[in-house]
């Protein structure tokens, strides 16, 4: 499978403000990419996914993709407690290879 | 019911015992798979399969591990002989097939088994 890698967490952010999560990834071929959250003891749960150069928004949540330094992003704007979770950056080349994966925590 | 269904939930049983799961992907998915997440490990690929065919069964950790598909539809992950290190929550996915490729397609899961062997 692919390497990918994320920051290593925990990451702790206060209500209302911007999580930022990051993503590398070893293949230069690799066209595809998914964001998945995941809450403690349930299973992954797709949020976004990104195949093109560049930025894509999803209400609050960005993903940014650039290829040539093989790098994927997620933000979360004003986030709730809601979003803590679990984050998994995925590279999909019709099997998914995920990161670690970066615990999110939301502080109210 | 749109999406993946797995079943049991959840599975207990001695080691050495076979045990069979079941995963029934979103009507008009073509591709399906199985991972795995373990505590500490991640998430791993097992089996992709296309249609009924499993062009890819390279992450099956060993030959107690198989797979099969009917129908293109359901899927049946069998592990023989358990082992206390194949205790893992086994989760199935599915996605659309455009044109032959399923590289862009978003894979949706399904709610897992939870596997405990004693």
């Amino acid at each position: 499978q692919k390497e990918v890698e994320q920051n290593s967490g925990p990451l702790s952010v206060p209500e209302g403000a911007i999580a930022s999560l990051n993503c590398t990834y070893s293949d230069r071929g690799s066209q595809s990419f998914f964001w998945y959250r995941q809450y403690s003891g349930k299973s992954p749960e797709l949020i976004m996914f990104i195949y093109s150069n560049g930025d894509k928004e999803d209400g609050r949540f960005t993903a940014q993709l650039n290829k040539a330094s093989q790098y994927v992003s997620l933000l979360i704007r004003d986030s709730q407690p809601s979003d803590s979770a679990t984050y998994l950056c995925a590279v999909n080349d019709y099997k998914l290879s995920f990161g670690a994966g970066t615990t999110v925590t939301v502080r109210a | 019911g749109a999406g993946v269904s797995q079943s049991p939930s959840n599975k207990v049983t001695e080691k050495g015992k076979d045990v069979e799961l079941r995963c029934d992907p979103i009507s008009g998915h073509t591709a399906l798979y199985w991972y795995r997440q373990s505590l500490g490990q991640g998430l791993e690929f097992l089996i992709y399969f296309q249609g009924n065919s499993a062009p890819d069964k390279s992450g099956l950790p060993s030959d107690r591990f198989s797979a099969e598909r009917t129908g293109g539809s359901v899927s049946t992950l069998t592990i023989q002989r358990t082992q206390q290190e194949d205790s893992a929550v086994y989760l199935c996915a599915s996605s659309l097939t455009t044109g032959g490729d399923v590289s862009n397609q978003p894979q949706h899961f399904g709610d897992g088994t939870r596997l405990s062997i004693l």
